[in-house]
Formats: C-alpha cells, structure tokens, sequence
C-alpha cells in the first residue's frame, strides 16, 4: 500500500538546468496536486489535475509545467531553474476536491537551487 | 493566499500534558482540516469538520469549530513524545475553475519532552 510516492527525495540543482520531479499514487484517485512548502508561507499550489489529461494552475504556477497522461502519474516540470524555487515539493492526490475531503501527501521532494 | 493562521507558533509540553492548538481564518468555509507533519515528512491527515459540526473526536484528537469567530482549536491529549510534530489547520477554497482546493497556514511546531 505505497500511497503517494515521490521521487527524487533530494536534488541540487544550477541556476537554469531543467528537471522532472515525479509523483505516483496507487489509489486511483483523480485529483492530484502540487504544492510548494516555505518557511512562514505554509503550503502554496502549484498546479492541479482533476483527471487524466486535465491540469490548470495553481497560486505559483510560474516556472512549472505539468502533464497528466495516467490517473497514477503526475509529474512536475521545472523549465529553467532559479534560485528562487529553491523550496521542499509535496504531491498530493484525494478522491474528491482537496478542499472537500482527506489529501494523501508523498514524502516531498528537497530542491536547492543554486 | 494565506487563509489559516495557527497560535502559537511552537508550543513546548511533557509527556501526559494536553497541548492545544489555535487556528484562525479569514473566509466563509466548507469544512476544515488538520494535519501534521513530522520534521522531514509529509503531511498526515489527522481530521476533517465540516461547517456544520461544532466538535469532533478522534482517539487522543479533539477538535472545535466555531464559525461565528472564523476559528478551530486542534486538542490533544496525554500528549506522548511521537506527537512531536508540526500542525496544520487548512481550510478549502473554490478556483474560479470550480476546483476546490486547500488552504494552509504556517503551523504550530509541538515539542513534547520525555
């Protein structure tokens, strides 16, 4: 019962290298999310799916792509990385909206940006 | 958009002490969330109230709703050392898309000493 899984745990990344945090989940859900956990600012959305083949944006969706071509797999592109999304990535996936019921977060993802 | 605001910010007990928590939040909700965070983690979610209820349980978890003041108190009993953790209070939130998302503030860090 893997849940939610995130990989990679931890990534250094130079100032403008593109890259492709992964986040899988086993639980056939149809909403997944991304969101972005800073010091004194909580959680913040990146981007959101609420199906295959459906995404929009979040609150920060700049300097983010992301595609959903499975229910399982939504993965979460950064373009050009800056120094400024040096920040800890959680996935998140929930049976209905994640305002209307219980959220399933993967283990996050540590980026530093330098 | 930072919705929830939890008090205090950290909060320091021994073992077999009840620690509680506050959250404050601005808008009109739906329902409300807590969730925890153990250091290097994910979130957990721990319990959902909806608008309409004024007090639910969970094990050692008491948690209180009152919507006239736009605030919840997260209580936890007998407080043991694997409560150390942060806590989250997240409210929803409708996107113009009709999606409805979470809205988190920036926590309480509980430190329960043995």
């Amino acid at each position: 019962n893997a849940g939610v899984t995130q990989t990679p745990k931890f990534q250094v990344l130079k100032t403008g290298q593109s890259m492709t945090l992964q986040c899988a989940q086993d639980m056939n859900h149809e909403y997944m999310s991304w969101y972005r956990q800073d010091p004194g600012m909580g959680l913040r959305l990146i981007h959101y799916s609420v199906g295959a083949g459906i995404t929009d944006q979040g609150e920060v969706p700049n300097g983010y792509n992301v595609s959903r071509s499975t229910t399982e797999d939504f993965p979460l592109r950064l373009l050009s990385a800056a120094p400024s999304q040096t920040s800890v990535y959680f996935c998140a996936s929930s049976l209905l909206g994640q305002g209307e019921g219980r959220a399933f977060f993967g283990q996050g993802t540590r980026l530093t940006v330098v | 958009s930072q919705q929830g605001e939890e008090d205090p910010q950290a909060l320091s007990i021994q073992e077999g002490e009840n620690a509680t928590m506050n959250c404050s939040y601005k808008t009109s909700i739906n329902n409300l969330q807590w969730y925890r965070q153990n250091s290097g983690r994910g979130l957990v979610h721990l319990i959902l109230i909806r608008s309409n209820e004024r007090e639910k349980h969970s094990g050692r978890l008491r948690v209180t709703l009152d919507t006239s003041k736009k605030s919840s108190s997260l209580l936890i009993t007998a407080s043991r050392a694997a409560d150390t953790a942060s806590y989250f209070c997240a409210t929803d939130a409708v996107l113009n898309t009709g999606f409805q998302k979470l809205v988190f503030g920036t926590g309480t860090r509980l430190l329960v000493s043995p």
